[in-house]
């Protein structure tokens, strides 16, 4: 498969915590991005990291790419009841989109 | 400014039936994408468009599938003779250029009963 896969499928953690959530992928990219996901609505772009950057911030959240490694990690800081969501990566080559399955987040107040 | 726009938000159609969902993407966005997400799973890719053209239509999973784009704006995706297992939401995505970031409609839920 060429999509990326996220790894947990779901993660389960207190108010407060940071959670972290791992793409693992296997083509070229361009860049790759995180997206949200809240129950019945579309996806929400949250981040960007480009194929020749390591660690991008914004926010609470943290993003690092190694392409040698093909992964990515989002990490969330601080978590809050809002931020319970399914959290997707997309690897990006040109116009080529590929998402993965998930992470399925629930942060428990 | 206004977001995607995804008509309708539900629909309920009989098998054998056909469907058109539509999408109005932001203006000024050439590229615009149809996927498809089954009840707790993944993306799957159907359709992009550039402009009005549709240089990857890999993802159509069988010749019941069409879409179309005019004006470089509106798009329909159209299921023809629709079966159970096209049941599913089908979310449209747009983006200023092709690997810029993709802004989401809320999707059509189509259910096939």
């Amino acid at each position: 498969s060429q999509q990326g896969e996220e790894d947990p499928q779901a993660l389960s953690i207190q108010e407060g915590e940071n959670a972290t959530m791992n793409c693992s992928y296997k083509t070229s990219i361009n860049n790759l991005q995180w997206y949200r996901q809240n129950s019945g609505r579309g996806l929400v772009h949250l981040i960007l990291i480009r194929s020749n950057e390591r660690e991008k911030h914004s926010g609470r959240l943290r993003v690092t790419l190694d392409t040698s490694k093909k992964s990515s990690s989002l990490l969330i800081t601080a978590s809050r009841a809002a931020d319970t969501a399914s959290y997707f990566c997309a690897t990006v080559n040109f116009n080529k989109f590929y998402f993965g399955s998930g992470t399925k987040l629930n942060v428990k107040p | 400014g206004a977001g995607v726009s995804q008509s309708p938000s539900n629909k309920v159609t009989e098998k054998g039936k056909d469907v058109e969902l539509r999408c109005d993407p932001i203006s000024g966005h050439t590229a615009l994408y149809w996927y498809r997400q089954s009840l707790g799973q993944g993306l799957e890719f159907l359709i992009y468009f550039q402009g009005n053209s549709a240089p990857d239509k890999s993802g159509l999973p069988s010749d019941r599938f069409s879409a179309e784009r005019t004006g470089g704006s509106v798009s329909t995706l159209t299921i023809q003779r629709t079966q159970q297992e096209d049941s599913a939401v089908y979310l449209c995505a747009s983006s200023l250029a092709s690997d810029s970031p993709l802004h989401f409609g809320n999707g059509t839920r189509l259910t096939v009963t």
